[in-house]
């Protein structure tokens, strides 16, 4: 299956780690990405292959991947970061995107 | 500065054709591939298809295979989506996005379109 998937959703203090995992056959042998989307808007790259941070995108923001599975961290999670997050992999010519994780900053 | 600018949103009925358009500036257009991604209000994401507007080679994800139609005119930077006979279930948002590629086995979108709603009754 080249499915990815991911926790539904992931609550966490202001100032808190946040850390979101993405499972699937693809991240077995290709890199992942993750965007975020807030509402309304359309999604931001803030990784890429599996740990690279775009120019603009806070340090907070964090990724790692073992096996078949990626894992992006938030580290002193701020409201602004409230949003949907979204794990991608390219396998063979096709895209595939995780099932998003909405994280709520309490 | 590299900047995806899509057309306006549709109202359509069942049955009817429809061409919405990704327009690119600020880089040499015919040199990056350009995907669509499908999400339905509330959904995730979901990859359509990719093309790359230098010689209009068009992919397409299985589940979208024969459902729509992706092409490019690289005369004018513009991607299209095009669908021949839109359906109640096409009401979505839809995203263009410019595939960059680091490394041989990562592909990803750094810039997005700022989406197309698409509402079919």
């Amino acid at each position: 299956s080249n499915d990815l998937t991911q926790p539904p959703s992931v609550s966490v203090s202001p100032g808190q780690t946040a850390s979101i995992a993405c499972s699937g056959d693809p991240l077995g042998n290709e890199y992942a990405s993750w965007y975020q989307q807030k509402p309304g808007q359309s999604p931001v790259l803030v990784i890429y292959q599996d740990n690279q941070r775009p120019s603009g995108i806070p340090e907070r923001f964090s990724g790692s991947s073992s096996g078949n599975t990626a894992t992006l961290t938030i580290n002193g999670t701020q409201a602004v970061d409230e949003a949907d997050y979204y794990c991608q992999a390219w396998d063979s010519w096709t895209y595939v995107f995780g099932t998003g994780t909405k994280v709520t900053v309490l | 500065e590299v900047q995806l600018v899509q057309s306006g949103a549709e109202v359509k009925k069942s049955g009817e054709s429809l061409k919405i358009s990704c327009q690119g500036s600020g880089y040499r257009f015919s040199t990056y591939w350009i995907g669509w991604v499908r999400q339905v209000p509330g959904k995730g994401l979901e990859w359509m298809g990719i093309i790359f507007p230098g010689d209009s080679d068009a992919r397409y994800s299985p589940s979208f295979q024969g459902q729509v139609t992706i092409s490019a005119d690289k005369s004018i930077n513009t991607a299209y989506l095009q669908w021949s006979s839109l359906k109640a279930s096409d009401t979505a948002m839809y995203y263009c996005a410019r595939q960059e590629s680091t490394a041989a086995r990562s592909r990803y979108f750094a810039f997005w379109g700022q989406g197309t709603l698409v509402t079919v009754s």
